[in-house]
């Protein structure tokens, strides 16, 4: 079992829709969560970071927490084509805060 | 603030042969860290440097080394390059104690023929 898995899609939604990308992860000492965005021949950007259980809302992103089920997903309100992009998930390495797994990504396309 | 820098932004290296990559790091950042991101894949980690000590590497051979200078700029050095080694290499800066994730510098994309 890989460290930190995502749904590799592709993921289509048409525009002004809710995206919903999902994420889990094996170790359950993981603390914080952390969603990125690549598009296409770029390096990843950070959109948001989650530590907590439940949500946490950043404009339209919102990322959930459920460290019982080991699982992190991040919502994407109000979808626009410029969300088009990969999304990657990932989580610290044991012991550490910031060297990170990352799942393999989402692609997503936005449909105007 | 200048933002992570890397350089070169494409290189095409011969199986066997040797590859530095080098990156500039946020200003204020006293970690680099790298990653290796294949086509379709996620990155995965290579190793850290803080304070100019690895501070933590992943599952990676030997071959992959590196350095980070005084003034917390870094090299990533491989060595008899496979052609497995082709990918994107990223550079990653930030606070040592910060984990509220990176600002990855654009990238050096390698390809090994």
């Amino acid at each position: 079992q890989k460290e930190v898995e995502q749904n590799s899609g592709p993921l289509s939604v048409p525009e002004g829709a809710i995206a919903s990308l999902n994420c889990t992860y094996s170790d359950r000492g993981s603390q914080s969560f952390f969603w990125y965005r690549q598009y296409s021949g770029k390096s990843p950007e950070l959109i948001m970071f989650i530590y907590s259980n439940g949500d946490k809302e950043d404009g339209r992103f919102t990322a959930q927490l459920n460290k019982a089920s080991q699982y992190v997903s991040l919502l994407i309100r109000d979808s626009q084509p410029s969300d088009s992009a990969t999304y990657l998930c990932a989580a610290p390495r044991p012991n550490t805060g910031n060297q990170f797994y990352f799942g393999t990504g989402t692609s997503l396309t936005v449909i105007p | 603030e200048t933002g992570v820098t890397q350089s070169p932004t494409h290189l095409i290296k011969t199986r066997g042969q040797q590859v530095t990559l080098r990156c500039s790091s946020q200003s204020g950042h006293n970690t680099v860290s790298w990653y290796q991101q294949a086509l379709g894949q996620g990155p995965q980690f290579i190793f850290q440097y803080y304070r100019e000590e690895e501070n933590g590497r992943g599952n990676f051979p030997p071959r992959f080394s590196g350095l980070q200078f005084p003034n917390y700029s870094s090299e990533l050095n491989v060595n008899a390059l496979e052609l497995d080694d082709s990918a994107l290499y990223l550079c990653a800066s930030s606070y040592r104690q910060g984990d509220y994730g990176y600002t990855f510098g654009s990238g050096t994309r390698l390809t090994v023929v």
